[in-house]
C-alpha cells in the first residue's frame, strides 16, 4: 500500500511561478526523497532529506520535512515549461533503509508557457 | 550510456503467455530493485537485490512473478501466466550499498495483457 499522499494530486501555472507540492506519511522515517518523472518514462532522483534535518536547498529546489506532522513540501521556484512532469515523494523506513522506497501517488504539475 | 537499461521497453501479450524482462543496472551499484506502476499511481516495490541474493520480495510478487540476478550484475523478472492485471510499468532501479539512499532508475518496461 502507498504510505505517502501527495497534495495537489494536479498543479497548473504559468512559466516564472512558483510550484509547492505536499507529501505526507504515515510511519517513521529514515530519509524522505523526491523523484520526477517524465510521461512514460523512469523516476529521476532530485533531492533527498534526511529525517533529522529541516530544509535542504538544490538549485531551484527547496524541500522541508516536518517529522512531528509526517509532511514534506518542494518548491520549485521560477518554474520552467521544462518543469512539466509528475512529482513524487518516496520514503524508506529505518528498518528497511536502503532497501525499498514508499511512494506517494504523485502531483502532476503543468507548467503552461 | 551508463545509467539502469531495461529490455523490453514494451511488450504486448495475450492472457496465459509468459513474459521476462531485464535490468541492467549501473555497473558498481551492488543493489536492484524492482517495482511495478500503474497508471497515475507511484511505483510499487516488488523486490531487491544485494548482489546476488534476493533480500526481500512484497506480498504484491505473486507466485507467478519470480525475479533473478545470477551473477550480481544483469536481472530478470518474468511473470508466469500473465493476467490483464499484470498490464503496466515494470521499473528496475539500482544503488549503491553504502552512503547512499538514491535509487537511480532505469525507462522501464511496459507490458500490456490483452
Amino acid at each position: 500500500s502507498q504510505q505517502g499522499e501527495e497534495d495537489p494530486q494536479a498543479l497548473s501555472i504559468q512559466e516564472g511561478e512558483n510550484a509547492t507540492m505536499n507529501c505526507s506519511y504515515k510511519t517513521s522515517i529514515n530519509n524522505l526523497q523526491w523523484y520526477r518523472q517524465n510521461s512514460g518514462r523512469g523516476l529521476v532522483h532530485l533531492i533527498l532529506i534526511r529525517s533529522n534535518e529541516r530544509e535542504k536547498h538544490s538549485g531551484r529546489l527547496r524541500v522541508t520535512l516536518d517529522t512531528s506532522k509526517k509532511s514534506s513540501s518542494l518548491l520549485i521556484t521560477a518554474s520552467r515549461a521544462a518543469d512539466t512532469a509528475s512529482y513524487f515523494c518516496a520514503t524508506d523506513a529505518p528498518e528497511t533503509s536502503g532497501s525499498r522506497l514508499t511512494f506517494g501517488e504523485g502531483t502532476q504539475l503543468t507548467v503552461n508557457p | 550510456d551508463t545509467g539502469v537499461s531495461q529490455d523490453p521497453r514494451h511488450k504486448i501479450t495475450k492472457r496465459g503467455q509468459n513474459v521476462t524482462f531485464r535490468c541492467d543496472p549501473i555497473s558498481e551499484h551492488n543493489r536492484l530493485y524492482w517495482y511495478r506502476q500503474t497508471l497515475g499511481q507511484g511505483p510499487e516495490f516488488l523486490t531487491y537485490f544485494q548482489n546476488e541474493a534476493q533480500l526481500e520480495k512484497s506480498r504484491l510478487l505473486s507466485d507467478r512473478f519470480s525475479a533473478e540476478r545470477p551473477k550480481g550484475s544483469f536481472s530478470t523478472l518474468e511473470i508466469q501466466r500473465t493476467e490483464q492485471g499484470d498490464s503496466a510499468m515494470y521499473l528496475c532501479a539500482s544503488s549503491i550499498l553504502q552512503g547512499s539512499y538514491e535509487q537511480y532508475f532505469g525507462p522501464g518496461t511496459r507490458l500490456t495483457v490483452t
